[in-house]
């Protein structure tokens, strides 16, 4: 099946910096998703991306849909504590309705 | 609005027991979703359902049986609880796939079998 490495799993930060992560696939995605998982909480979506090269912002965060299909970046600027929580990146393939979701990173922002 | 609505949110099962999660949606969704997350790890599918009397496996399906009698409920079947169970439960629904494909979560089950 498809698969996604989303790294990178783990990332510890100070309050006001930049973040960014990424996920890869060896197979053609249609569309991207990114969520984000608070504790004890369900994923809520953050952005979707439906074209290659796509550039999508949403308040802090931007997240683009790369130009191979295969790919997608997210990046966070200027942190806070509440950007805490894992992300998730979900690709819809070209074959049907079940996305595939990569393993997550988690975030720790440092105030 | 209530959006994916999930009970029990916690329950403790003891080996061989058997459970039914809920999942209920009220967006009129044809696509309804069950996945499980263990630990430090992303969202395994375990089945999901195209719409109201239609349901496929997906990766994880051993263990697990489901129904979608009706398009606002998807419940999930735990017929002889096992350890290997022991995870949190997201039910997840999307609009039909030709016009967009987000998948909106409930606030999960967390299920121990001891």
């Amino acid at each position: 099946g498809q698969q996604l490495n989303q790294s990178p799993q783990s990332m510890f930060i100070q309050e006001g910096e930049d973040v960014s992560m990424n996920c890869t696939s060896s197979s053609i995605f249609n569309t991207w998703l990114w969520y984000k998982q608070d504790p004890g909480e369900g994923p809520v979506l953050l952005i979707a991306l439906y074209k290659a090269g796509e550039l999508t912002s949403n308040g802090r965060l931007t997240a683009q849909f790369g130009i191979t299909r295969k790919d997608s970046f997210l990046n966070i600027s200027a942190s806070i504590p509440s950007d805490v929580g894992i992300y998730f990146c979900a690709g819809l393939g070209t074959s049907g309705s079940r996305l595939t979701f990569g393993e997550g990173t988690q975030l720790t922002v440092n105030p | 609005n209530a959006g994916v609505t999930q009970t029990p949110k916690f329950r403790i099962l003891k080996i061989g027991q058997s459970m039914t999660l809920q999942c209920a949606q009220d967006m009129n969704h044809n696509y309804m979703y069950w996945y499980r997350q263990d630990p430090g790890m992303g969202l395994k599918l375990i089945y999901y359902s195209v719409g109201a009397g239609i349901t496929d496996k997906g990766e994880v399906p051993n263990g697990y049986n489901v129904s979608r009698s009706t398009t606002e409920d998807f419940p999930l079947r735990l017929e002889l609880a096992a350890p290997s169970q022991t995870s949190v439960y997201f039910c997840a629904s999307s609009p039909p796939r030709d016009i967009q494909n987000i998948q909106y979560f409930g606030a999960g089950t967390r299920l121990s079998v001891l």
